[in-house]
This record gives structure tokens, sequence and C-alpha cells, in this order.
């Protein structure tokens, strides 16, 4: 079945290095990558997602690469800000049998950035 | 405004109590879905729905019945609710139920079972 592998647990960065969260899958169908970012005590929010043409999705200075011959599609950012601390999912979109799409999520980074 | 509600933010239950999560979106979409974070466990798929019909069920126990009474609503009843049963459910919702949609989340409803 589907599968998704993440970058785990706690990630700590000091303010203005740049930030690197691992995420590759494993999935029978060509998927759609998904990265969600989840502020305290909020809901989880699209960051990110995989186009169809290989082009680089950016979005608030993160930016993320899906390769298909290595199954990875991980988040960067060149310079992290003490605003990106939060909880970072890396989620799987495919094509189930006749029944439309799911997410399939990695078991999540929290990344915490300090001054 | 916010464009998806879920009630109540907070709830707490006994053991072998009945509860309805409710789930509301005012985006349009045809495909709703529950999903349930704990802190043994990232967030996981439970229901899809697709235009008020049940798409998929991942969730093993029958404990657990979505309610689609309108096409923008989507509850969630649990039933002989467990201590297990103890976490954040998120309702989410997309325009369609095609791989590349975007699925959008409510705030969660923050389940206790005591």
């Amino acid at each position: 079945g589907d599968s998704v592998t993440q970058t785990e647990g706690l990630v700590t960065l000091t303010e203005g290095l740049p930030v690197m969260l691992n995420c590759t899958y494993q999935s029978t169908y060509s998927p759609f990558l998904f990265w969600y970012v989840q502020h305290l005590n909020e809901a989880p929010k699209l960051l990110l997602k995989s186009f169809t043409d290989n082009k680089r999705p950016e979005h608030q200075g993160f930016h993320a690469t899906l390769h298909k011959s290595s199954s990875s599609f991980h988040l960067q950012k060149s310079s992290a800000q003490l605003s990106d601390s939060a909880l970072y999912y890396c989620a799987l979109s495919d094509l189930q049998q006749g029944t439309g799409s799911k997410l399939s999520f990695g078991k999540g980074a929290k990344l915490t950035v300090s001054p | 405004d916010p464009k998806i509600i879920q009630k109540p933010k907070y709830l707490v239950a006994v053991t072998g109590s009945e509860k309805i999560l409710i789930c509301e979106q005012y985006l349009g979409h045809n495909a709703m879905y529950w999903y349930r974070q704990s802190a043994k466990k990232p967030l996981e798929f439970m229901f899809s729905y697709s235009y008020q019909k049940l798409m998929d069920n991942q969730t093993a126990s029958s404990r657990f019945q979505p309610q689609s009474s309108k096409k923008n609503h989507l509850d969630l009843q649990i039933t002989a609710l467990k201590p297990d049963d103890s976490a954040t459910y998120f309702c989410a919702s997309s325009q369609r139920t095609g791989i590349q949609d975007t699925q959008y989340f409510g705030p969660g409803t923050r389940l206790l079972v005591l």
C-alpha cells in the first residue's frame, strides 16, 4: 500500500540556517505529494503540492521538488524564520480503485526555530 | 469568516456514551473527509464522501458512522466511546475527489473520553 516516510520527531534550528525536511514515499500509482504545516492548536494547512509538469512549487520561501526516480519530495528553505516553528507533514494522494483520493500522511516533524 | 466549521471545539465524554461531531463547509466543495489525530498516531484518514455518497472507509470499527444530511454537511457519530477514541477529529473538504485536489481542513474537535 501507500506509505510516506519523512523526517520525524523534533528538528531544532537556529534562525537563518537552512531547513531541510526529508520525505520519501511508496505508491502503486503516480501520486501527488503535499506538504502541510500545522501550527499549535490549529488546523493543518497546505504549504506546497507537487505539479504534474515537473515545476518546482514554492510558497513562503519553502520549495520542494518531486523526484520520481528516488520517490522523494523533500521540503527546503534557505533561511529559517522564527515563524516557521510548527509541525510539518508530508502527505501522498493517489488513485484508489474507484473510491477517489485520500491523503496518507507521514508521522510529522516538529520544527523549532530559535533565535 | 471560517469556511469550515466544526462543532464543538472541545468535547468531554464518558466511556460508553455516544457523541456527534458536526462539520459544515462553505467552500462549495463536493467532497468531504474525516481525519483523526492522536498522540499515538499522526493524521489518519477515516472516511471520504463525494456528493453525499461514501467513497472510502478506512475505519475498522462500525462505532464510527458518518452522516451527510446536506451536501455541505458531514457529521461523525461515535458510539460506545472508549478512552482510545480520545483524539482531535478534523473534517476536510475538496472541490472533487481528484488526487491533485487540495484538501482544506477545519479547526478540529478535540475529544477526550474519560
